[in-house]
């Protein structure tokens, strides 16, 4: 998880509550991924963020809004926090390697309770 | 549309068994192939495939990519309990776009 840093690890919501999920990087990257993580599901893209400023949606972004504030942080606000958002949410961030090659970091997550 | 599939779902084996994972992928641009292992918190780095035919190693996890044929296996040999995990395949596009994973492979290895 080398460099990339998320809070809360974990929170308990009611329904219609909203909060906000903080993610930050240290490594100088412009681009910037929140996934949510469900079994059997795999990790699917919520938002990205190709650079500060911007930001687009992913796979599943209903329910959510984002900001890229800076080129630091990256957040994600839930408004109206739904059951079926429970989940576990990780945000992202590349590392590129020499040539074709790049990876991603992720931060250690957010598990997420909505009764 | 882009689709990374993975299989079998989930796995038990036994200590000491060898276990081949697989994944195949269907995707435009497609640049790399990653695997990541996931033990109830975030996934961490295994493997980055970017040619075809070339074995990556570390202990006792090997993994190849075909591109030819679109797919890629992850092989571990003398399996450990501290094997058990989700393993995730994903696939990297373009520069600067979001992974495309599977759904994972539960591997759970019984002593």
């Amino acid at each position: 998880n080398a460099g990339v840093t998320q809070t809360p690890k974990f929170q308990v919501l009611k329904t219609g509550q909203s909060m906000t999920l903080q993610c930050a990087q240290d490594m100088n990257h412009n681009s910037m991924y929140w996934y949510r993580q469900d079994p059997g599901m795999g990790l699917r893209l919520i938002y990205y963020s190709a650079s500060e400023g911007t930001t687009d949606k992913g796979e599943v972004p209903n329910g959510y809004n984002v900001s890229r504030l800076n080129k630091r942080e990256f957040s994600l606000r839930l408004e109206s926090a739904a059951p079926s958002q429970t989940s576990v949410y990780f945000c992202a961030s590349p590392a590129r390697w020499a040539g074709a090659g790049e990876t991603q970091y992720f931060g250690p997550g957010t598990r997420l309770l909505v009764l | 549309e882009d689709k990374v599939v993975q299989s079998p779902l989930s796995l038990v084996v036994h200590e000491g068994d060898t276990v081949t994972l697989n994944c195949s992928y269907e995707v435009t641009n497609f640049r790399s192939l990653l695997w990541y292992k996931q033990e109830k918190k975030a996934p961490t780095f295994l493997f980055m495939l970017t040619s075809s035919g070339i074995e990556k190693k570390s202990g006792r996890l090997s993994s190849i990519l075909d591109k030819k044929e679109l797919f890629s296996i992850l092989n571990i040999t003398a399996t450990q309990t501290g094997d058990s995990a989700v393993y995730l395949c994903a696939v990297v596009r373009q520069a600067g776009t979001a992974l495309i994973f599977g759904k994972g492979t539960t591997l759970s290895v019984s002593s």
